[in-house]
């Protein structure tokens, strides 16, 4: 039982480059979410999805784009990068319940020159 | 809106010190409660939970206990080790009925621990 995972793990890009951050879940939740983790900042929500084909915007979704391709995966994009954009990235999920926790993944770690 | 304050770090201590992390919340309702860990290089994982109002979630020698009066979820563990340095984070999730059950997090307290 892998639970959530995220590839890749480390990239790095030059500003204006393109790239997808790629997360799949084999729990079956239907709720999925990427936050980034900047020191100090603890974790920000970027997108959400409550169900395939259903996305909402976080806290923090300008610079990115996601899509809910199936249940099992959810993908962040970055169109434009920009060195503001040089974080950690975190996938997460969970069932449709308060009392239940998040899923994380590893985290990818994205430097942008 | 709901928010978590917890009590910021470094908190350094030597082995064997007893350690709380301070958490308190703001929200509707009963939400649920939780502590996640995060260690160097890896995602945040769930410790211990707490549903309703005076639980206590326990795990690996932590506990919290779920206070509504106070709207605290403090983390407490007796006798801390080296391998417990890590990053703590306390998050609450909404009870709410329909949709994303959306978290809350705290921005995390990184505690050291020294032998």
């Amino acid at each position: 039982n892998a639970g959530v995972t995220q590839t890749p793990k480390f990239q790095v890009l030059k500003t204006g480059q393109s790239m997808t951050l790629q997360c799949a879940q084999d729990m079956n939740h239907n709720s999925m979410y990427w936050y980034r983790q900047d020191p100090g900042m603890g974790l920000r929500l970027i997108y959400y999805s409550a169900s395939e084909g259903t996305t909402d915007k976080g806290e923090v979704p300008n610079g990115y784009n996601v899509s809910r391709l199936n249940k099992r995966e959810f993908s962040l994009r970055l169109e434009s990068a920009a060195p503001s954009q040089t974080s950690v990235y975190f996938c997460a999920s969970n069932t449709d319940s308060s009392n239940q926790p998040q899923h994380f993944g590893d985290g990818t770690r994205l430097s942008i020159l | 809106g709901n928010s978590v304050t917890q009590m910021e770090g470094p908190v350094t201590l030597s082995e064997e010190a007893f350690l709380t992390i301070n958490c308190t919340y703001t929200a509707t309702g009963y939400p649920s409660l939780f502590w996640y860990v995060q260690y160097p290089g890896e995602g945040l994982q769930l410790l211990l939970k707490a549903t309703k109002a005076d639980d206590k979630g326990s795990n690996k020698g932590f506990e919290a206990t779920y206070r509504k009066e106070t709207t605290s979820f403090h983390l407490e563990k007796g006798s801390v080790q080296v391998s417990d340095s890590a990053v703590y984070f306390c998050a609450l999730s909404p009870n709410a009925s329909g949709g994303s059950y959306i978290p809350t997090f705290g921005r995390g307290t990184s505690l050291i621990v020294h032998p």
